[in-house]
């Protein structure tokens, strides 16, 4: 089954505490993205990739940091968690050209730091 | 910077009615209009994709139109369900960017 996987799916942390949350995608995208959603404020990009070993700043990437070592996974890392970065998260891929474009979100990830 | 507007207010209609959503952008038109389904605490997913050159995609009881000139898109459900239910949300992105602009999205609630 097609899929974007996400772990942890609920997460309760600590202010400065580091943290990783991993995202897996088994369709061979090879774009990639995150994104935060928080009420009254929709999904807002935080960054994307478009291949292995290249990733972009989307618009709220401030406070986070990814990496794209391998084509399938694609970690969200927060490296000093603040209150502000309580939010739900999500992990997608992108299929473009050939006529499609098309988002395959993960389940999302609940994050609350404390 | 592109902005969407989608209404806020949730829409409530009769089963069997069409559902109709808009969305609204400012600025320029983007390549790509897409259409979102998001149920509670689940991941939005894709359910319909309109060009800047296209004037109406439909799919089974979903139906979408993009008018460039009033810079709106219209989603329609015919035949609703309680199914149906959900917040729908509008994307858009000006080709090329990859950084698609969602909008928050409306809920529908369809009554039995």
């Amino acid at each position: 089954e097609a899929q974007v996987t996400q772990n942890p799916r609920y997460l309760i942390t600590v202010t400065g505490k580091k943290l990783t949350v991993t995202c897996s995608q088994n369709m061979n995208h090879e774009y990639m993205s995150w994104y935060r959603q928080d009420p009254g404020l929709g999904l807002r990009q935080i960054y994307y990739s478009m291949n292995v070993e290249v990733t972009d700043k989307g618009d709220v990437p401030e406070g986070y940091k990814v990496s794209r070592k391998e084509k399938r996974n694609f970690p969200l890392i927060l490296e000093s968690p603040s209150p502000n970065q309580t939010s739900l998260y999500f992990c997608a891929t992108l299929i473009i050209g050939q006529g499609a474009y098309e988002q395959f979100f993960g389940p999302g990830t609940r994050l609350t730091v404390l | 910077s592109q902005k969407i507007e989608q209404n806020s207010e949730a829409l409530n209609i009769q089963e069997g009615k069409t559902a109709t959503l808009t969305c609204n952008y400012t600025n320029y038109s983007p390549a790509y209009l897409q259409w979102y389904r998001q149920d509670p605490g689940r991941g939005p997913v894709f359910l319909l994709l309109i060009r800047e050159n296209e004037k109406e995609k439909r799919k089974e009881r979903l139906k979408v139109t993009f008018d460039t000139t009033l810079k709106q898109s219209l989603f329609h459900i015919t035949a609703s369900q309680p199914a149906d239910s959900a917040t729908y949300l509008c994307a858009l992105d000006p080709g090329g960017s990859y950084i698609p602009t969602f909008g928050r999205g409306t809920s529908l609630i369809v009554h039995p």
